[in-house]
C-alpha cells in the first residue's frame, strides 16, 4: 500500500519563499509528482522526481531522497497567484496516487 | 490543441441512480485514469485503463466500473449512488501506460447526490 503525509496547510508572504514537505511509503519506486491545484480547477503538472536530487524549473524546485522516503517542493518569488493546494504524488507499483495536499496561501 | 475534455461538468443526481460519466484524452494518449475528489482531499485513484484493458483498480466498490473504446476515450459508471459519491470525478490521460510518465487532467465532472 501507499502513505503519503503532507502538511494540511501554510501560510507565507508574497516575495518569501517556502517549503512543502511530504513523505511517503510505497510498495515499489518510479518517481514523485507534484501537482498544483488552484480551487475549482484540474491539477496541473509542476514537476517529477526519480533520482535523489534537486530539480530546478524557473521559481519552483523539488527535492527527492528515496532512501528517506522524502520529497519537497520549493516555491520561491512567491506571487498572489502560487495561492493553491499542493500534491504530492508517488508513482509505486500501481498508477499514480495522491496525498491530500497542502493547501498555501500567499498573502501580501 | 484540444486537452482532456470530460462531460458534463455539472450533474446532480437521486440516490439509487445510475450515472455515467465520459472522458476524452488527448489525441494520441493511450491511458485514461479517473480519480474522485472529494473536498479538501487529494484525487483518489479509482481505475486505470490502457488500450482498452484494465491497468489498475483503486479501493472502490463494485458499484464503479468504467472502460475504454477504441478511441480510447473512456466512461466511468456509477451505479446505486450514495450521498457519499458526491464529488469531483476528474479524468487523466497519459501518452502510455508507463510508470514515469506525467498525467494530463481534465477540468472534472462535479457530481451531487441528493
Amino acid at each position: 500500500g501507499q502513505n503519503i503525509d503532507q502538511p494540511t496547510e501554510m501560510t507565507a508572504t508574497e516575495g518569501a519563499i517556502v517549503q512543502i514537505n511530504c513523505t511517503y511509503q510505497t510498495s515499489g519506486f518510479n518517481g514523485l509528482f507534484w501537482y498544483q491545484q488552484h480551487a475549482g480547477e484540474a491539477p496541473t503538472f509542476l514537476s517529477y522526481n526519480v533520482l535523489d536530487g534537486l530539480e530546478e524549473k524557473g521559481r519552483f524546485s523539488s527535492f527527492l531522497s528515496r532512501s528517506k522516503g522524502y520529497s519537497y517542493l520549493l516555491l520561491k518569488e512567491l506571487q498572489m497567484k502560487d495561492s493553491a493546494s499542493y500534491l504530492c504524488a508517488p508513482r509505486g507499483n500501481t498508477p499514480l496516487v495522491f496525498g491530500k495536499g497542502t493547501r498555501l496561501s500567499v498573502i501580501a | 490543441d484540444a486537452g482532456v475534455t470530460q462531460s458534463p461538468t455539472h450533474l446532480i443526481k437521486t440516490r439509487g441512480q445510475q450515472v455515467t460519466l465520459r472522458c476524452s484524452p488527448i489525441s494520441g494518449h493511450k491511458s485514461v485514469s479517473w480519480y474522485q475528489q472529494v473536498l479538501g482531499q487529494g484525487p483518489q485513484f479509482i481505475f486505470q485503463y490502457y488500450e482498452k484493458e484494465e491497468r489498475g483498480r483503486g479501493n472502490f466498490p463494485d458499484r464503479f466500473s468504467a472502460r475504454q473504446f477504441p478511441n480510447y476515450s473512456s466512461e466511468l459508471n456509477v451505479n446505486a449512488l450514495l450521498l457519499g459519491d458526491s464529488a469531483l470525478y476528474l479524468c487523466a490521460s497519459s501518452p502510455h501506460g508507463g510508470e514515469n510518465t506525467e498525467a494530463f487532467f481534465g477540468q472534472g465532472t462535479r457530481l451531487t447526490v441528493v
